[in-house]
């Protein structure tokens, strides 16, 4: 059981390159999440989906896309990378309301 | 707007003594509180619940403390441990917002001294 798995776990793009991060989980659940953790801010939401085929925003959604075809994967897309885009990102995902959700190991992301 | 605030960026703690870490929230719709360990260069692991109906919920050596009317929580650890030296966030979430998503606090970093 792999739970949440991120990929990939490092990268380096530079100014206007563009990327996708991929998050898969096996444990069927219904909601997803893409956060980024930059030092002295904690965890900010960017996208979420509440199930296959639905997304919504965030609190900090603006340079980024997201998409959820199948209901095991979330992915993350960066369309033109800016250095304020670098950061640590993780997803995470949670079975039902009131349940704790299971994050990924993160992503490292360097934008030059 | 920060809707869940952790005020101490960091403790220190001597091993076996109880560690106390803290946290606000400002949203009185939130019914639903957890608070997660991260280690570095791994992602966040769920320690602990609470929902509001309860005003305690333990498990082993953490328990955590709710006072709604202070909008307040607590995760108390005791005996404190080396390996509990990690970040922790506190987060908290509503059944309003339909995706039911997690608002988190910016971290304590704690560290046990051996």
């Amino acid at each position: 059981n792999a739970g949440v798995t991120q990929t990939p776990k490092f990268r380096v793009l530079k100014t206007g390159q563009s990327m996708t991060l991929l998050c898969a989980q096996d444990m069927n659940h219904e909601y997803m999440y893409w956060y980024r953790q930059d030092p002295g801010m904690g965890l900010r939401l960017i996208h979420y989906s509440v199930g296959e085929g639905t997304t919504a925003k965030g609190e900090v959604p603006d340079g980024y896309n997201v998409s959820r075809l199948k209901k095991q994967n979330f992915l993350l897309g960066l369309e033109s990378a800016a250095p304020s885009q670098t950061s640590v990102y993780f997803c995470a995902s949670r079975y039902r309301a009131r349940s704790e959700a299971f994050f990924g190991q993160g992503t490292r992301l360097t934008v030059v | 707007d920060q809707q869940v605030k952790q005020n101490s960026p960091s403790l220190s703690v001597q091993e076996g003594r109880i560690s106390i870490l803290n946290c606000d929230y400002t949203n009185s719709m939130f019914d639903y509180f957890l608070w997660y360990k991260k280690y570095p260069a791994e992602g966040p692991t769920f320690l602990i619940s609470i929902s509001s109906i309860k005003d305690k919920n333990e498990d082993g050596r953490f328990t955590v403390f709710l006072n709604k009317s202070a909008k307040h929580l607590s995760l108390h650890i005791v005996p404190s441990q080396p390996g509990d030296s990690a970040v922790y966030f506190c987060a908290a979430t509503t059944m309003i917002n339909t995706g039911n998503q997690f608002y988190f606090g910016t971290g304590t970093s704690l560290t046990v001294i051996p």
